[in-house]
Parts: C-alpha cells; sequence; structure tokens
C-alpha cells in the first residue's frame, strides 16, 4: 500500500522568511495530493491540493509542486506570519486503486513562525 | 467552525470498558470517516463509510466498531480489544467517498483510558 514520508518533523523560521515542507510517496499510482493545516487545539482544515496533471499550484503566499517521476511533492510558504504557525500534514491518495481513494497521511510538520 | 460536530471533547474510561464518541454532521455528506491522531504519527484510518448502512475497514481497525444507520451520523465504539486507545479521534466528512473531495473534520474527542 501507500506509504508518505514528510520532512522535517520540526521547522523554525523567522516571520518574513520561506518555508518548505517536503513529502515524498510509495506509490507510482498515487494521483492526488492534498495539504491540510491543523492549528493548535483546532481541526484540520484542507489549505490547498494538487492532482498528477499538475506540476504546480500557487494560492497567494501558499504553492505547492509535484514531481511524478521522483515521487516526491512540497509545500512553499512565502513571506511567512506569524499565524503560519501550525502542524502542516502532507496526504496521498490512489483515486481507482484497492485502497478505494482513502488518503495515507505523512505524519506532520510542526511549523513554528519567530516574530 | 459547525457542520461537522464530535462529542464529548474529552472522555475518560477505566480500561476494560467499551466507550462510543459521537459524531454528527448536517452537510448532507454522503462519506463519512474516522481517524486517530497520535503524537508525531499523523493521521490513521480507523473506518470509513461511503453511504449509509455501508462501511469499510481503514488501516487500524482492530479494537473499534462503527454503524451508519443515519446519513448524518457515524458513532465509533473503542471496545476493550483495543490495546493502546488513549489517543485523539478526528471524524470526518466529505461530499462524497474518494480522495478528490474535501474532507471536513470535526473539533476531535481526546479519549483518556486508564
Amino acid at each position: 500500500g501507500e506509504n508518505v514520508e514528510q520532512h522535517p518533523s520540526t521547522l523554525s523560521v523567522q516571520e518574513g522568511d520561506s518555508a518548505v515542507i517536503k513529502c515524498t510517496y510509495s506509490d507510482s499510482a498515487s494521483n492526488y495530493f492534498p495539504w491540510y493545516k491543523q492549528e493548535l487545539g483546532k481541526r484540520p482544515q484542507l489549505i490547498i491540493d494538487i492532482r498528477s496533471n499538475v506540476g504546480e499550484k500557487k494560492d497567494q503566499r501558499i504553492a505547492v509542486t509535484l514531481n511524478k517521476t521522483a515521487k516526491h511533492f512540497s509545500l512553499h510558504i512565502t513571506e511567512t506570519q506569524p499565524e503560519d504557525s501550525a502542524v502542516y500534514f502532507c496526504a496521498a491518495s490512489d483515486e481507482w486503486g484497492g485502497s478505494q481513494g482513502n488518503l495515507i497521511f505523512g505524519k506532520g510538520t510542526k511549523l513554528s513562525v519567530k516574530p | 467552525d459547525g457542520g461537522i460536530t464530535q462529542s464529548p471533547k474529552y472522555l475518560f474510561r477505566k480500561e476494560g470498558q467499551n466507550v462510543t464518541l459521537s459524531c454528527e454532521q448536517n452537510l448532507n455528506h454522503d462519506a463519512m470517516y474516522w481517524y486517530r491522531q497520535d503524537p508525531g504519527q499523523g493521521l490513521r484510518l480507523i473506518y470509513y463509510s461511503q453511504i449509509v448502512n455501508d462501511f469499510q475497514k481503514g488501516d487500524i481497525a482492530e479494537g473499534y466498531s462503527v454503524s451508519r444507520e443515519k446519513k448524518e451520523s457515524f458513532p465509533l465504539t473503542v471496545t476493550s480489544a483495543q490495546k493502546n486507545p488513549t489517543a485523539f479521534y478526528l471524524c470526518a466528512s466529505s461530499i462524497s467517498g474518494g480522495s478528490f473531495y474535501e474532507q471536513y473534520f470535526g473539533p476531535g474527542t481526546r479519549l483518556t483510558v486508564t
């Protein structure tokens, strides 16, 4: 089945700097890659996603890139702000495979943005 | 917030007791999910249901049971067979089954078993 590795587990940056979180996946059939943000004490929320027919997607300060050949995808946050501090989870899924399209999550990255 | 609710927020039980966690949604979503979240472990799928009266095991279903008698409700029972039940449990729903649809999470229930 699918396995998703996420790095780093913790990341500390200065306000205004960029942050990059990387994930690798094992199942070459995976074709959907969402990112969820979980603020302290709150529920996870989808912030951006990408499908395998696209190499990059941007939404304001957030971007996700996908390299299907290398089987890795990354979250990029530019001009970080203190409110970006949270745990970020990547996930991967094969819509058509034996997993029936369920998401397999990485273990999370705790991002801290220092003012 | 709203749309998908879980109760209670905190739950304490003695070892050997079964306990049921509630999950309700008013989003008219067909699919519902239960995840377990442990520190440093991410979210792991326990059970999911793509339609009323049907549900499937996820990656870590042992020691858990669910029912889906109504579209709005997907309760999770943690049985005494679950070896390490203390965890944070998250319920989610999506408009339809399959991963292409955004999953909306509830606020979670933190279960402590002593």
